[in-house]
């Protein structure tokens, strides 16, 4: 079982839809959690972090922590299609001074116009 | 904007030569962390450092891969008798280490190492 998982998609959404984007994880101790958003040929870019259990939103994404089913999710609101991308989970394991980060391989989103 | 930064962003070698890479971090992040991604995949934790101190190297990385931070502050990354199997991007990213434990990175452009 990977640590990190993720439907590798590709997802398609239609513009102005909202994108769900999922991830389970394996270690029942991990803390911390985080979504990155990769453009092709580019680096990964921190969109969202979450340490509790619930949904914590900024502007249009919302992210939502479930540690009890080891699974956290990201929702895109009003979906643009400069939201296409590969979406990164990313999460930390128990015992690793919280350093080091764990991804999972990414979810491709195309938003359809 | 006081970004991560790295040096070079491409770098193409020929199989069995020595390359360095360079990071720079965001000036106040203590913690320092080199990656490497292969297509279709996610970053793979290579080493970590706070300040000057490495504190953990990932298994996978060979003994032809050396990272330093001198003086806290800027990072390299060597790879030694480079093979075709390194060919990737090299990510560098940096945070603020908290003792609440959340430890947000942030990922310079990387470095895109092709091996001939």
């Amino acid at each position: 079982q990977k640590e990190v998982e993720q439907n590798s998609g590709p997802l398609s959404v239609p513009e102005g839809a909202i994108a769900s984007l999922n991830c389970t994880y394996s270690d029942r101790g991990s803390q911390s959690f985080f979504w990155y958003r990769q453009y092709s040929g580019k680096s990964p870019e921190l969109i969202m972090s979450i340490y509790s259990n619930g949904d914590k939103e900024d502007g249009r994404f919302t992210a939502q922590l479930n540690k009890a089913s080891q699974y956290v999710s990201l929702l895109i609101r009003d979906s643009q299609p400069s939201d296409s991308a590969t979406y990164l989970c990313a999460v930390t394991l128990r015992g690793s001074s919280a350093s080091k980060i764990i991804f999972g391989s990414g979810t491709r989103l195309s938003i359809r116009p | 904007d006081t970004g991560v930064s790295q040096n070079p962003r491409h770098k193409i070698t020929k199989r069995g030569q020595n390359v360095t890479f360079r990071c720079d971090p965001i000036s106040e992040h203590n913690r320092l962390y080199w990656y490497r991604q292969t297509l279709g995949q996610g970053p793979e934790f290579l080493t970590y450092f706070q300040n000057e101190a490495q504190l953990e190297k990932s298994r996978l990385l060979s003994d032809r891969f050396s990272a330093e931070r001198p003086k806290g502050s800027f990072s390299t990354l060597e790879i030694q008798r480079t093979e075709q199997g390194d060919s990737a991007m090299y990510l560098c990213a940096s945070s603020l280490y908290r003792t609440s434990g959340y430890n947000e990175q942030f990922f310079g452009p990387g470095t895109r190492l092709t091996v001939l």
